[in-house]
């Protein structure tokens, strides 16, 4: 009964791949986001999409492809993955008229060799 | 200037003291703060959230929030070595037309000695 999820939860790949990673909650939330968290451990924001709709884009490269399917669901696919790609990717969620608490999944843990 | 602040420590306290962490944010527009702790190779939680000045106290924890020097703290009391963790803080603002934005500091690493 995992409120956030994430797939994979590790993912190891060479430089030039393609890859998805899928975030799913159960929370009822309307808001969902994708964080990089790199080797510093600094934690900053890619994305954000409320109620499918994108109204978060950072300063992403464009091989970075976020896709909200509907409210529950958050993907994010990556093109022709490069060394600078490797860290961990976190879904977070929110409800948009609630507090501004964001909720995070557990990570996927990316290695682009 | 970032636009989250906070030392990266390591603050090492002993167990049963108070460890005492610090915030600074500059856009004054900043709406909304809290605390996540992240143990090493897990997700951040949320333990903290403060919206207005003053302090807020939940269990051994309390925030306290002074928006007109752009300070958050966050206060543990009887440090348990369990309370050993990377704290980050995070300031919210509203963004016309693109939502809630939450940005993080880097994080002060804690570690509370037996």
């Amino acid at each position: 009964d995992t409120a956030v999820s994430q797939t994979p939860k590790y993912l190891v790949t060479q430089m030039g791949n393609d890859k998805s990673i899928k975030c799913e909650q159960n929370l009822g939330h309307d808001t969902m986001y994708w964080y990089k968290q790199d080797s510093k451990k600094f934690l900053k924001i890619m994305f954000s999409y409320n109620n499918k709709e994108l109204i978060i884009n950072e300063t992403v490269p464009n091989r970075f492809s976020p896709k909200s399917p509907d409210k529950a669901h958050l993907n994010l696919h990556i093109n022709s993955l490069e060394l600078g790609d490797s860290a961990v990717y976190f879904c977070a969620s929110r409800l948009e008229r609630g507090g501004y608490e964001q909720y995070f999944g557990p990570g996927t843990r990316l290695t682009v060799t | 200037q970032k636009e989250v602040e906070q030392n990266s420590g390591p603050l090492s306290v002993p167990e049963g003291a108070i460890a005492s962490l610090n915030c600074t944010y500059s856009d004054r527009g900043s709406q909304s703060f809290f605390w996540y702790r992240q143990y090493s190779g897990k997700s951040p939680e949320l333990i903290m959230s403060i919206y207005s000045n003053g302090d807020k106290e939940d269990g051994r924890f309390t925030a306290q929030l002074n928006k007109a020097s752009q300070y958050v703290s966050l206060l543990i009391r009887d440090s348990q070595p369990s309370d050993s963790a990377t704290y980050l803080c995070a300031v919210n603002r509203r963004i016309k037309a693109a939502g809630n934005k939450l940005t993080f500091g880097g994080g002060t690493r804690v570690l509370v000695k037996p």
